[in-house]
């Protein structure tokens, strides 16, 4: 069985601040892990995905996330935020053999002013 | 450059009406097609899956069922609705077998209201 945890269901942020939000996975094997975004009533849109290699992997917008295996994490970040970056951010796993990602519950980003 | 589509946007449907949305992508072949329903703008919950024309598979029982009748249509449909149907829609694909990139990609979602 796969699963996701996003334990902050808020991130609140100064515009120009760091951010960082928190992602952890269990599943069996090596892990496919993605980020994706949500705007409001709009479908998902992909932000990066970790597969192989680097454990830093650099995404659109500026957001990167790293890899953890020991921590089984794959926090998503940005070195300053944007209010544009406000919205929903969803973190995915899946095994390697399979076609179903985990989807997290989900983590509404808020960037202020 | 693929692309995915969904009609319609919106949709009020009342209670015991037949539904019938659809999922086109262009630009690939043999893609994994997936419909999710989202409710209260949070967590995604996995309806069907496809892997090949013909193949489906429901991950929950419900009065949903879904359909491939091409390599690059999904549709999804009801007999009749009920009023936990409502919800936010989303179709995806992924590349099948053989292909080299494994995220999903989302349709822009249809909005189903069932009064």
């Amino acid at each position: 069985a796969q699963s996701v945890a996003q334990p902050e269901d808020q991130v609140n942020v100064a515009e120009g601040n760091p951010l960082t939000v928190k992602c952890t996975y269990s599943v069996s094997g090596n892990p496919y892990l993605f980020w994706y975004v949500q705007y409001p009533n709009r479908g998902l849109q992909f932000l990066l995905k970790y597969i192989t290699g680097d454990n830093l992997v650099k995404g659109s917008y500026g957001f990167e996330a790293e890899f953890n295996k020991s921590q089984t994490s794959f926090h998503l970040k940005k070195p300053s935020a944007l209010v544009s970056d406000s919205a929903l951010y969803f973190c995915a796993v899946r095994a390697g053999g399979s076609y179903i990602p985990t989807f997290g519950r989900g983590t509404s980003l808020i960037v202020h002013p | 450059s693929q692309t995915i589509h969904q009609w319609p946007a919106t949709l009020v449907q009342p209670v015991g009406s037949p539904l019938s949305l659809e999922c086109t992508v262009e630009g690939t072949s043999n893609p994994n097609l997936y419909w999710y329903r989202q409710a209260a703008g949070r967590g995604l919950q996995l309806l069907f899956y496809s892997v090949g024309i013909g193949q489906i598979s429901s991950e929950v029982p419900q009065n949903l069922s879904a359909s491939r009748p091409q390599d690059r249509q999904f549709i999804l449909s009801s007999k009749k609705l009920l009023l936990s149907d409502s919800g936010f829609y989303l179709c995806a694909w992924s590349s099948g077998t053989g292909g080299t990139s494994y995220e999903q990609y989302f349709g822009p979602g249809t909005r189903l209201t069932v009064t």
